[in-house]
């Protein structure tokens, strides 16, 4: 009863270093995001993916990169970590989006410092 | 404008208490919507969907306004367990993205 995890749950870095936030989920669900939580502008959508090696963009996915190989697994690559990006990440999870009976399932989160 | 707004609150309420929050979204194209509900440093859950007719679910409930483009949780009989951060979703048009507002925070007093 796994569900959706996420690894590591926190994480300190320094500036420049690279850094893979995993995310992987049990339910075979088709979709899968990745959010980015700050105070003051809530949760803001870095990158979704609607199938294992599609995957799009959102609302802030500069200085981000993510790859799905596999239908269960949406890693989220910082390729230069800097300071902005100091946040709490979630991952999420949906069967079918967009429909009033489909919620996101979420990921305990990631807590990144980056100094 | 942000694309959904929600006051931040903290509301702050007595135990037994009719607390009503209100998100507003800007695309009127938008058609799905959701309350998610976020306890400290925790993920996420949702509460509930919002139907276009309203729904209800125990104390809580739900409602749609498309005309005025908002939407609305009501909560009955508070308890100190709804102390928590409420956040409103608005699916971005048909595109299966999830706009979330910045949350309203409540705290329900003894």
């Amino acid at each position: 009863d796994a569900g959706i995890t996420q690894s590591p749950r926190y994480k300190i870095t320094e500036t420049g270093r690279q850094v893979t936030l995993m995310c992987h989920q049990t339910w075979s669900h088709s979709y899968m995001f990745w959010y980015r939580q700050d105070l003051g502008h809530g949760l803001r959508l870095i990158y979704y993916s609607a199938a294992a090696d599609i995957t799009d963009k959102g609302e802030v996915p500069d200085g981000y990169v993510v790859s799905r190989s596999k239908t269960e697994n949406f890693p989220l690559t910082l390729e230069s970590a800097t300071r902005s990006q100091t946040s709490v990440y979630f991952c999420a999870s949906s069967e079918s989006p967009g429909l009033p009976s489909n919620e996101q399932f979420f990921g305990p989160g990631t807590r990144l410092t980056v100094l | 404008r942000k694309e959904v707004e929600q006051d931040p609150g903290p509301f702050n309420v007595p135990e037994g208490a009719t607390v009503a929050f209100n998100c507003t979204y800007s695309n009127s194209a938008s058609q799905s919507f959701f309350w998610y509900r976020q306890d400290c440093r925790k993920e996420p859950k949702l509460l509930m969907s919002v139907y276009s007719s309203g729904n209800e679910d125990g104390r809580f409930t739900a409602q749609l306004n498309r005309a005025s483009q908002y939407i609305s949780l009501l909560i009955r009989d508070s308890k100190l367990s709804d102390s928590a951060t409420y956040l409103c979703a608005v699916e971005e048009d048909s595109s299966y993205k999830l706009i979330f507002g910045s949350g309203t925070r409540l705290l329900v007093r003894p």
